[in-house]
């Protein structure tokens, strides 16, 4: 069974700082997949980026960056350079071997300070 | 082209009645999967549709609800009998294909209907 873990309900940055959001997944499966997605206000699901458990290097997407750790199994999102724009709830997911469908987190609330 | 498209948007209904709420793929997806995300949570399988296979129904949470889907086009969720702790966002995506793990395959997300069971 797959399982997603985000522990930090709320986040508070200061416009153009770096923060981190957390993420742990739960799998027995050696070949899985790591999403990140941000909900702002309007509702709309917009994908961020993409980990998968074999590759060698961490994801990168412009400010977006994924910190993977596979032996810890923690998939953090760094956004560096923060916007009052990146203010929304970000979601981990992951899908692992044979399932097509994302198991989400709960999400994290960032807001982005001026 | 056009994104995921759903509707309507908003729906308001009584307890006990019957809704239907549309999901309109983007066009030449052939995998379409249908959330559940209540307040404040993340978002819950429902059910995913995969060119004509038969559909994983296995998210779907009780015989109320259940969904069709015309070829690749159009879906359909269907929740008979509504009770209040329906109320939610059902969310529609598409995707190119259904794959699984590793396979990278982004799926698109639709804006959403927000469904109110008074």
């Amino acid at each position: 069974a797959q399982k997603i873990t985000q522990t930090q309900p709320g986040m508070f940055v200061q416009e153009k700082e770096a923060v981190t959001l957390d993420c742990t997944y739960d799998t027995s499966d050696p070949s899985y997949g790591l999403f990140w997605y941000k909900q702002p206000s309007s509702g709309e699901m917009i994908f961020l980026i993409y980990q998968g458990s074999y590759d060698q290097q961490n994801a990168t997407e412009g400010r977006y960056s994924l910190n993977f750790q596979k032996a810890r199994k923690s998939a953090n999102l760094v956004i560096s350079a923060s916007q009052l724009g990146d203010s929304a709830m970000y979601f981990c997911a992951m899908r692992d071997e044979g399932y097509s469908t994302l198991t989400f987190g709960k999400g994290t609330m960032l807001l982005v300070s001026p | 082209g056009a994104g995921v498209s759903q509707s309507p948007s908003n729906k308001v209904t009584e307890k006990g009645k019957d809704v239907e709420l549309r999901c309109d793929p983007i066009s030449g997806h052939t995998a379409l999967y249908w959330y559940r995300q209540r307040l404040g949570q993340g978002l819950e399988f429902l059910i995913y549709f995969q060119g004509n296979s038969a559909p994983d129904k296995s998210g779907l949470p009780s015989d109320r609800f259940s969904a069709e889907r015309t070829g690749e086009s159009v879906s359909t969720l269907t929740i008979q009998r509504t009770q209040q702790e329906d109320s939610a966002v059902y969310l529609c995506a598409s995707s190119l294909e259904g794959t699984s793990g590793t396979s990278y395959n982004e799926q698109f997300f639709g804006p959403g209907t927000r469904l109110t069971v008074l």
